[in-house]
């Protein structure tokens, strides 16, 4: 079964750093894109950021743009996304999940991490 | 950014009855790129349909997807229990993908 599995979320202050890492079981990693998407309950579901499977080329929204940071280690079946400069408006559920098109739908998704930037 | 329009907000149908979700987008999405997924609360988006009618897999087939261009529709045939939740449309064919703001899908 194909799994992803998120951790690191957390509570941090405005203008801090979090780090998010995914876990992945079940498909050959190494072959498939990898993306973040949140979810926030006025903002509903908005993509962040996607990974190419050789993580050689990388693609943010505007909102995240100079900010976050995705990267994965093949070798270990991980994906990261690092947040910088946090802000307010960044306080979501962070999934990750697989992308079987570099630009296209998702699944599976993890069960999601939440990430709360408040002073 | 193709804005993707769900309707209704909430529809509240009893179980055995038919499901008819819409998604419209603001401009045609490119090669019928649209996905819809189902949420329960506490729980991950599942995937459901891509390419606006091919089911993901282990969808039972009372589910289905149809449309083109600007306008497109989940129908899910005769509602079971677990099929109350949330259900959400994305647009993948113009870059940024995006999401609709989803519809609740309520026991009647």
């Amino acid at each position: 079964e194909e799994q992803v599995l998120e951790s690191g979320g957390g509570l941090v202050q405005p203008g801090g750093s979090l780090r998010l890492s995914c876990a992945a079981s079940g498909f050959t990693f190494g072959d498939y894109a990898m993306s973040w998407v949140r979810q926030a309950p006025v903002k509903g579901l908005e993509w962040v950021s996607t990974i190419s499977a050789s993580g050689q080329t990388t693609y943010y929204a505007d909102s995240v743009k100079g900010r976050f940071t995705i990267f994965r280690d093949n070798s270990k079946n991980t994906l990261s996304l690092q947040m910088n400069s946090l802000r307010v408006e960044d306080t979501a559920v962070y999934y990750c999940a697989k992308a079987p098109l570099l630009f296209g739908w998702f699944d599976p998704w993890g069960q999601g991490t939440q990430v709360t930037v408040s002073s | 950014e193709i804005v993707l329009t769900q309707s209704p907000g909430t529809l509240s149908l009893s179980p055995g009855e038919r499901a008819t979700l819409s998604c419209r987008a603001s401009r045609s999405v490119s090669s019928n790129y649209l996905a819809w997924y189902q949420q329960k609360p506490g729980q991950a988006p599942r995937l459901l349909i891509y390419g606006a009618s091919s089911r993901a897999t282990g969808i039972p087939d009372r589910f289905s997807g149809s449309g083109s261009r600007t306008d497109f529709t989940l129908t899910i045939s005769r509602l079971e229990p677990e099929d109350f939740a949330v259900y959400f449309c994305q647009q993948y064919g113009s870059s940024p993908g995006s999401f609709g703001q989803g519809t609740k899908l309520e026991i009647k």
